[in-house]
């Protein structure tokens, strides 16, 4: 079945110790995006990639980069990660075509935790 | 983006329709309503979404005023596995801004 897919679930880092989160799409689709959720909050966009052009939310950490080699892979990396990121980062994907809507499927998520 | 209304909490019996209303007063004309749920330390899952017309899929229906003001998904027949929060959503431009969402409740 086509997916996103995200590894690892789970995620422990130390404080200020980069880590890199993946996601991968069996979709095809030509935007994806990531989202930070905290604890019983809603999620929040962090950024999205339209094929390889980036968009950055106006209020997303510098702390925060992602990367997108190809149409299928995505990357969040937190150069240095605080006590206060640790969230579940979600990823998504769409089919974005101008004039039309598109819908966004979700990935399950990776837990990060910071010791 | 539109903002959205919604009770932080609902409580439905399994086997009965659940009805989850939404307020979106500002709405524009481009503007779409997007639905999704998210089931405890999962992702979201995308339910239905429709622009002025009533759509329904093998999930919910979603049922939208003449003036577009509001909105209500149905889940016909609720079951436990329907827990969740529920997230109404209305887009124009690509990103989704997740509200506070209404936390569902299907009672045994």
């Amino acid at each position: 079945d086509a997916m996103v897919i995200q590894n690892p679930r789970y995620q422990v880092t130390q404080f200020g110790k980069p880590v890199t989160l993946s996601c991968s799409q069996t979709l095809n689709h030509n935007v994806m995006y990531w989202y930070q959720q905290k604890s019983s909050q809603a999620p929040k966009l962090l950024f999205h990639y339209y094929d390889k052009d980036f968009n950055n939310e106006a209020d997303t950490p510098d702390n925060f980069q992602s990367r997108r080699p190809n149409t299928s892979f995505c990357f969040l990396d937190i150069r240095s990660p605080g006590l206060g990121d640790a969230a579940m980062y979600l990823c998504a994907t769409s089919r974005f075509r101008a004039g039309d809507t598109d819908t966004q499927y979700f990935g399950p998520g990776t837990r990060l935790t910071v010791l | 983006d539109a903002k959205t209304t919604q009770p932080p909490s609902m409580d439905c019996a399994e086997g009965r329709a659940a009805n989850l209303p939404c307020n979106h007063s500002t709405i524009s004309g481009n503007e779409y309503v997007y639905w999704y749920r998210q089931i405890h330390s999962q992702g979201p899952q995308y339910i239905i979404h429709g622009l002025k017309n009533n759509e329904t899929n093998e999930m919910a229906s979603l049922i939208i005023t003449e003036d577009r003001k509001s909105s209500t998904l149905i889940l016909p027949h609720a079951t436990l596995r329907d827990t969740a929060v529920y997230y109404c959503i209305v887009r124009g431009a690509q990103k989704l801004v997740f509200g506070q969402g209404t936390r569902l409740t299907i009672n045994p």
